[in-house]
């Protein structure tokens, strides 16, 4: 089935740093999502991208849709302890579901 | 109410007891989904309901496992029999109806289930 690859698996940062991660699928998406889980939560949309090539920013948080629709990239500036936590990418399927990421762990040292 | 609401929050079960999960989609959600993530593991897609259409169901890892949901509101998933390898959390999603333009999913808090 479908799968979207994330990479890395996991970080382990020093807090202050920046933070790049990735997602990577064989077909094409018209939407991309960046979801956070805190431990013990639901999923938290952080992020959507609608368009390819577009670049979005929700705070110290800059996601951007790849020009072949095949990709998304997350990158966090300035990491902060709360930071912590599952980041997932995802997307539409029209007529389908949502595939979701395998997951980025996001460890941040104080 | 405001969003995805899941109940019980928590769950704890004897093996080979049914139990039954309850999903409330955000209002006017036409798209509802049933996700279960395994302790430290990615989120495992279970079923998908689409409005009127039949539910994909190709997630379902077995036939003890099943999922109902009546129009476009409430939805269960059941579990009967209950194993220790279902212990995890269940997540659910809605969503508008997919094709519709910027489609997003909202999950709701999630039932962890713990079958002892």
């Amino acid at each position: 089935g479908q799968q979207l690859n994330q990479s890395p698996q996991s970080m382990f940062i020093q807090e202050g740093e920046d933070v790049s991660m990735n997602c990577t699928s064989s077909s094409i998406f018209n939407t991309w999502l960046w979801y956070k889980q805190d431990p013990g939560e639901g999923p938290v949309l952080l992020i959507a991208l609608y368009k390819a090539g577009e670049l979005t920013s929700n705070g110290r948080l800059t996601a951007q849709f790849g020009i072949t629709r095949k990709d998304s990239f997350l990158n966090i500036s300035a990491s902060i302890p709360s930071d912590v936590g599952i980041y997932f990418c995802a997307g539409p399927r029209t007529g389908n579901q949502f595939y979701f990421g395998t997951g980025t762990s996001l460890t941040v040292i104080p | 109410g405001a969003g995805v609401s899941q109940s019980p929050s928590n769950k704890v079960t004897e093996k080979g007891k049914d139990v039954e999960l309850r999903c409330d989609p955000i209002s006017g959600h036409t798209a509802l989904y049933w996700y279960r993530q395994r302790l430290g593991q990615g989120l495992e897609f279970l079923i998908y309901f689409q409005g009127n259409s039949a539910p994909d169901k190709s997630g379902l890892p077995s036939d003890r496992f099943s999922a109902e949901r009546t129009g476009e509101s409430v939805s269960t998933l059941t579990i009967q029999r209950t194993q220790q390898e279902d212990s995890a959390v269940y997540l659910c999603a809605s969503s508008y109806l997919l094709g519709r333009p910027n489609t997003e999913a909202f999950f709701g808090q999630g039932t962890r289930l713990t079958v002892v």
